[in-house]
């Protein structure tokens, strides 16, 4: 069953402020990586993606950095606002697969 | 709104009943997949079907039957489940043989308790 108790780790900031939400993958072969939101009620939603000859990709108010070296992969929104309080997922897929690892999730508090 | 539709969007069972859950989608994609989440916790695949073939199921129990019926449906027949069972479902659909820039759509997922 459920750990009661159980948390994600949580990032809170002030609207407005920029916010980097960390994700350290599992394997050096994993060649894709993806950021979803999740909001409350709702089903996991694409955000960005990146593949792994690329170390940084920009999107709207969103910027996804890799870094091989260390397997780590960050989600940087800036000017964050109130609708973009939700859990944030990291998944990685390995070369030649379709299916993707969902990391442990964020949960990004937006405080107006 | 998400391009993947899944009904119903809560269902309550007993331990004795058989429902169905359903999943469509009409972007194309050929493959799709039913993953299973609980609160707090990323969600855990079930199974993957491609080209309306079976392809993955992740040891999951026989009360889950999965079906496809054809490339734009995916049902999740359900039956003699478990209190632990309850969680949200969800399904997805992405184009399989594209490694890359094909990620996963969701769904916005069955709500399933079973009491």
């Amino acid at each position: 069953g459920e750990s009661v108790g159980l948390h994600l780790p949580t990032l809170s900031v002030q609207e407005g402020d920029n916010s980097i939400i960390n994700c350290a993958y599992s394997n050096s072969a994993s060649d894709y990586f993806i950021w979803y939101k999740q909001e409350s009620g709702k089903g996991p939603q694409f955000i960005i993606d990146i593949r792994s000859n690329m170390d940084k990709r920009q999107g709207q108010r969103v910027t996804v950095l890799l870094n091989k070296t260390v397997k780590h992969l960050s989600l940087q929104i800036a000017a964050t606002q109130p609708g973009d309080s939700a859990v944030y997922f990291c998944a990685e897929r390995l070369g030649g697969s379709y299916i993707p690892t969902f990391g442990r999730g964020t949960s990004l508090i937006v405080h107006p | 709104d998400t391009e993947v539709t899944q009904t119903p969007k809560h269902l309550v069972m007993g331990m004795t009943n058989k429902k169905s859950l359903k999943c469509e989608q009409h972007m194309g994609h050929r493959a799709m997949y039913w993953y299973k989440q609980k609160a707090k916790k990323p969600p855990e695949l079930m199974f993957v079907y491609s080209y309306e073939k079976l392809s993955i199921n992740e040891s999951v129990p026989s009360r889950f039957s999965p079906e496809c019926p054809n490339s734009s449906l995916l049902n999740l027949h359900l039956h003699a489940l478990q209190p632990e069972d309850s969680a949200l479902y969800l399904c997805a659909s992405s184009q399989e043989g594209e490694p890359y820039n094909s990620p996963l759509h969701f769904g916005n997922g069955t709500r399933l308790t079973v009491t």
